[in-house]
């Protein structure tokens, strides 16, 4: 079974530019959720989705960051403009609503912003 | 918000030592599950528990819930050169619902 994808693998771009980044979950999971990486702070929730909708986006930095889960099979990170600080580790995760909550992770899209 | 304390930080060990790892939480947890995380790769679930008291194992990995439900270890045994990564607890707090705390990780380093 295909696990959590994770799309680019790899993402550099300039400062002020758009980045918009690509996840399709475990089919017939209904739980997403995005996270970031850094050394400095370790794995920090950003915002995660049940059946589609956004209920936790407390972890979003800052209005820069916008996630849209459209359907099912896909959901999008969006980082408009981007800054340097931005640099990370960004890993998509998901689980079923219900039952052992058992979060699996993505191989995560490593974000340089110069 | 709540965090998680895992240690130790880091430890270095020989090919065929084995190895304890715990967290440990001020509030209750529901459920724990340890990750597994390798160089440029996402975190892979290696364990999960749900009950105070379950003892789990996977493979020469062994984990246990603890009865107060607020802390865990891992152990591995006989480590191998494979097992050299970052290793994480995490879990969900009685009132979390969704949201995961993780801990800080444990990066492990075995020498052959």
């Amino acid at each position: 079974d295909a696990g959590v994808i994770q799309s680019p693998r790899h993402e550099v771009t300039e400062m002020g530019q758009e980045v918009t980044l690509r996840c399709k979950p475990i089919s017939g999971h209904n739980s997403l959720f995005w996270y970031r990486q850094t050394m400095m702070r370790g794995l920090e929730l950003l915002i995660y989705f049940n059946n589609n909708v956004p209920i936790d986006d407390s972890g979003m930095p800052e209005d820069r960051f916008s996630a849209k889960m459209p359907n099912a099979s896909f959901s999008t990170l969006k980082i408009q403009p981007s800054e340097p600080r931005d640099s990370a580790v960004y890993f998509c995760a998901s689980s079923l609503l219900t039952g052992n909550y058992e979060q699996y992770f993505g191989p995560g899209t490593r974000l340089t912003v110069t | 918000g709540q965090q998680l304390n895992q240690s130790p930080q880091s430890m270095f060990i020989q090919e065929g030592e084995d190895v304890s790892m715990n967290c440990t939480s001020s509030s209750i947890f529901n459920t724990w599950l340890w990750y597994k995380q390798d160089p440029g790769e996402g975190p892979v679930l290696l364990i999960a528990l749900y009950k105070a008291g379950e003892l789990t194992s996977n493979g020469r990995l062994t984990a246990q819930f603890g009865i107060t439900r607020k802390d865990s270890f891992l152990n591995i045994s006989a480590s191998i050169p494979s097992d050299v990564g970052i290793y994480f607890c995490a879990g969900f707090e009685e009132t979390s619902g969704s949201r995961l705390t993780f801990g800080e990780g444990t990066q492990l380093t075995v020498n052959p």
